[in-house]
């Protein structure tokens, strides 16, 4: 099992071009998640999703749009890229195994703005 | 609301001295508790979960409800512990809370 993949792992943007980072999992996760990492911040919840079809804001929304049109794919969206966006954004899934809902991470992607 | 904070952002200690990184949070219903740890140029894989109130790698962590505290240990660290560490509150999976995350570094 490849687990939790992203794509790309890098990526650099000019301000106001579009993109989208898909994630994609193989364990047939009920729950996905998308996060930003920037220092001092920890990680912030920027969309998660429950399952297929379902989408909800999290912590930090504004800017990104998200999919989940498949279960096993959960694609975020930058409509017009802004300096702020710079950042790592990491996926997570999760599944309640025994009363947990353990996540499970992806490698992440590094993207700049410019 | 939901919070985590994690007050030191750079912990340094020499090797086999003991560690304590400090979590508290706050929740008004009753939380499921997590550390996942960042090695160097790594993803984020999970350490400890409150509920297995297992030992990972040598670390324990007690959730205090009273304290509202949910603080990493280790008696005696080793240079490979150096990595960061965060810790998480979790919602019944609907929204995770992750804290600001503390640096840990162990000196030879």
């Amino acid at each position: 099992n490849a687990g939790v993949t992203q794509t790309p792992k890098f990526r650099v943007l000019k301000t106001g071009q579009s993109m989208t980072l898909l994630c994609a999992q193989d364990m047939n996760h009920e729950y996905m998640y998308w996060y930003r990492q920037d220092p001092g911040m920890g990680l912030r919840l920027i969309h998660y999703s429950v399952g297929e079809g379902t989408t909800a804001k999290g912590e930090v929304p504004d800017g990104y749009n998200v999919s989940r049109l498949k279960k096993q794919n959960f694609l975020l969206g930058l409509e017009s890229a802004a300096p702020s966006q710079t950042s790592v954004y990491f996926c997570a899934s999760s599944h309640p195994r025994l009363g947990t809902y353990e996540q499970y991470f992806g490698p992440g992607t590094r993207l700049t703005v410019t | 609301a939901q919070r985590v904070t994690q007050p030191e952002k750079l912990l340094s200690v020499f090797k086999g001295a003991p560690v304590e990184l400090k979590c508290n949070y706050s929740y008004s219903g009753s939380p499921e508790l997590f550390w996942y740890v960042q090695y160097s140029r790594q993803r984020l894989q999970l350490l400890l979960r409150h509920i297995s109130r297992e030992s990972i790698k040598g670390f324990t962590a007690d959730l205090n409800k009273g304290e509202t505290s949910f603080h990493l240990k280790k008696p005696f660290a080793q240079e490979e512990d150096s990595a960061m560490y965060y810790c998480a509150l979790n919602n019944y999976g609907q929204n995770f809370v992750f804290g600001p995350g503390t640096r840990l570094s162990v000196l030879p």
